[in-house]
């Protein structure tokens, strides 16, 4: 069963906008991770933040966690039609490299 | 490219059928986990390997099964094969594992459906 749930699932915006996506999680977690898939493609890893960080940024993306909340959040800057693409965040928990991953957020960037 | 190769890229067959999806890790990783992406449950992990051996479980169906060789490549076996078992299987690998904060690379993915 998944981790937790995504919010929202589906976002549409203009380039040059800014994306925000939530992710709750239900247990303790070591890490969340985010992950990028273009449609019906591999994933691709975005980010980590531990457990024990607030904030991480990479590029144009910016992840927070509030492990209180039991929430995360994936921000993405100044929007291209490249991001276009569902947005997976994914935790792990004390033990192990096993990833439980949300439902997902489909972005839709329009030039 | 991550790297991760699998094969075949899509796959039909009939319900009842086994098939044997294949996956190649990157380059000196020892890890091979493998994830079905389906509409109804969405991303689910299935199984971990390390260096031929296996780590952790998840959901994975007593009808599915794999191995890592000891050329560390993976095949994922799915018999008795149902409907509902048409998903998107996913192979990732890592270079160790443990702690929990290695990147995962993903696979293309293999496409089964089934009649």
């Amino acid at each position: 069963s998944q981790q937790g749930e995504e919010d929202p699932q589906a976002l549409s915006i203009q380039e040059g906008e800014n994306a925000t996506m939530n992710c709750s999680y239900k247990t303790s977690i070591n890490n969340l991770q985010w992950y990028r898939q273009n449609s019906g493609r591999g994933l691709v890893h975005l980010i980590l933040i531990r457990s024990n960080e607030r904030e991480k940024h990479s590029g144009r993306l910016r992840v927070t966690l509030d492990t209180s909340k039991k929430s995360s959040s994936l921000l993405i800057t100044a929007s291209r039609a490249a991001d276009t693409a569902s947005y997976f965040c994914a935790t792990v928990k004390a033990a192990g490299n096993k990833l439980t991953f949300g439902g997902g957020t489909r972005v839709l960037v329009k030039p | 490219d991550s790297g991760v190769t699998q094969t075949p890229k899509h796959l039909i067959t009939a319900t009842g059928q086994r098939v044997t999806l294949r996956c190649s890790p990157r380059s000196g990783d020892l890890s091979v986990y493998w994830y079905q992406q389906s509409l109804d449950q969405g991303l689910q992990f299935l199984i971990h390997y390390y260096n031929g051996e296996e780590r952790a479980k998840g959901n994975i169906l007593e009808r599915f099964s794999a191995q890592q060789f000891p050329d560390l490549h993976s095949e994922l076996n799915l018999s008795s094969l149902e409907l509902g078992d048409s998903a998107l299987y996913f192979c990732a690998s890592s270079v160790e594992w443990g702690g929990g904060e290695e990147t995962q690379y993903f696979g293309p993915g293999t496409r089964l459906l089934v009649l």
